[in-house]
């Protein structure tokens, strides 16, 4: 089975800029969590979608949004960027959303980087 | 808040010892708890977990411990080697419909040859 996908791997973007970054999960997987991983906050999550549906969302500005399609790929948006959104933004994806008993499985990310 | 916490920032081994990875949190409330590896320009790989309803879960050369009452875990690692060199990061997480993990800010392992 392939992983996790996730494109671009590398995006360099200018403040006031928006961006979109994709993610196709594991066959079969439902659920899709995004985090963003940045050297002070550790890795944070940003929101989670199962079947078409967010599940649930953690605390970032309404400027980060996200959307599952009938095929379980993702996408997040970032609109009006800003020098501190720079991260690498992580996408994971599981079978079924909550119990954890199901374990993550996650791509190697997107670096965005906001100049 | 930081409910998830992960003191040392590093930890140095010699190939052939044991690891001792910890983890301490704050929130009685979570019901798993996960151990990552991660690589550097690589997403977190899932090593092992544990339900907050056991004390020891083993898997190969790794066994995570959970001790409820002092809201501790820990990563064992044995033997260490030198391909363990990676940050760990524990993880937790509250029963309910939702796959929302609670990240602590993860240890780096540099096991020596």
């Amino acid at each position: 089975k392939a992983g996790v996908t996730q494109t671009p791997r590398y995006l360099i973007k200018t403040r006031g800029q928006q961006v979109t970054l994709s993610c196709s999960p594991i066959s079969g997987h439902r659920s899709v969590s995004w985090y963003q991983q940045t050297p002070g906050q550790g890795l944070q999550f940003l929101f989670e979608y199962f079947s078409e549906t967010q599940r649930n969302k953690g605390n970032f500005p309404g400027r980060f949004s996200g959307r599952q399609f009938s095929n379980s790929r993702s996408e997040m948006n970032v609109s009006t960027l800003e020098l501190g959104d720079s991260a690498l933004y992580l996408c994971a994806s599981s079978p079924k959303s909550g119990g954890g008993g199901s374990p993550l499985h996650f791509g190697n990310g997107t670096r965005l980087t906001v100049t | 808040d930081q409910q998830v916490k992960q003191n040392s920032p590093s930890l140095s081994v010699q190939e052939g010892r044991i690891s001792i990875l910890n983890c301490d949190y704050t929130n009685s409330m979570f019901d798993y708890f996960l151990w990552y590896k991660k690589y550097p320009a690589e997403g977190p790989t899932f090593l092992i977990s544990i339900s907050s309803i056991k004390d020891k879960n083993e898997d190969g050369r790794f066994t995570v411990f959970l001790n409820k009452s002092a809201k501790h875990l820990s990563l064992h690692i044995v033997p260490s080697q030198p391909g363990d060199s990676a940050v760990y990061f524990c993880a937790a997480i509250k029963n309910g419909a939702t796959n929302k993990l609670i990240f602590g800010t993860g240890t780096l392992l540099a096991v020596q040859p």
